[in-house]
């Protein structure tokens, strides 16, 4: 199947330090991505709809300004988490559109802010 | 509004039996997608079947199976002959199409424990 890569997979960072998080398409062009947040044992919350080439559509009572997101190619998009704070700690996934309506995920990638 | 439900929080079994996890849907949309993912303790979402609002047949993919009932709005995952490799998270997740993109809404999941 599509391979959906993310980087990194794990990121400790110090409170008000910016990170940011790669997601690619690696076998296929993707001009959707969605970028998904989990906190523990909970489930997955849609945050952004991610379109190559124009700006995200973000969530309802997500941030822009805190989590920016670039969709600068067909097969990379990235979140970046601004100011960091210990609240933003979590567990990231992306996710890429393939053959309309086939999505496939990221490994994710677990930030913890300190 | 999109919603998914998935009552069952945590299901722990005894390896061989089989198990059924459960998931009710809501969607004005007449034309929508199904999913259900699992997640390891890995964390990653390994994708198990989509199927589209207009296709209610069951499928069978191995120990695999789901019951797809547009009358009671439910999409159930049965695996039979469980495994320890089967735990993990499974969520049942809902998409209609907006702007040609698929949106998930994802149900809470089920923590399923398989025990040897």
């Amino acid at each position: 199947g599509a391979v959906v890569s993310q980087h990194p997979s794990r990121v400790i960072c110090k409170s008000g330090t910016s990170v940011k998080i790669e997601c690619r398409s690696l076998d296929f062009q993707a001009t959707t991505m969605f970028w998904y947040r989990q906190f523990p044992k909970k489930s997955l919350m849609l945050m952004a709809t991610s379109n190559e080439g124009s700006k995200a559509t973000y969530e309802q009572g997500v941030e822009k300004d805190k989590f920016l997101i670039n969709h600068a190619s067909l097969t990379l998009s990235t979140l970046t988490v601004t100011s960091a704070h210990p609240e933003d700690s979590s567990f990231y996934i992306c996710s890429a559109e393939f053959r309309g309506g086939e999505l496939f995920f990221g490994e994710g990638s677990r930030l913890t802010v300190l | 509004a999109q919603k998914v439900t998935q009552a069952q929080t945590e299901i722990s079994v005894v390896e061989k039996e089989d198990v059924t996890l459960d998931c009710v849907y809501e969607t004005r949309d007449t034309t929508y997608y199904l999913f259900w993912y699992k997640q390891p303790p890995s964390g990653e979402l390994v994708f198990l079947i989509r199927r589209n609002s207009f296709d209610e047949q069951n499928e069978i993919s191995g120990r695999y199976s789901w019951n797809f009932q547009k009358s009671t709005s439910s999409f159930n995952f049965t695996i039979t002959a469980s495994q320890v490799v089967d735990s993990a998270v499974y969520f049942c997740a809902l998409s209609g199409i907006l702007d040609s993109s698929y949106k998930l809404i994802f149900g809470s999941g089920t923590r399923l424990l398989v025990r040897p």
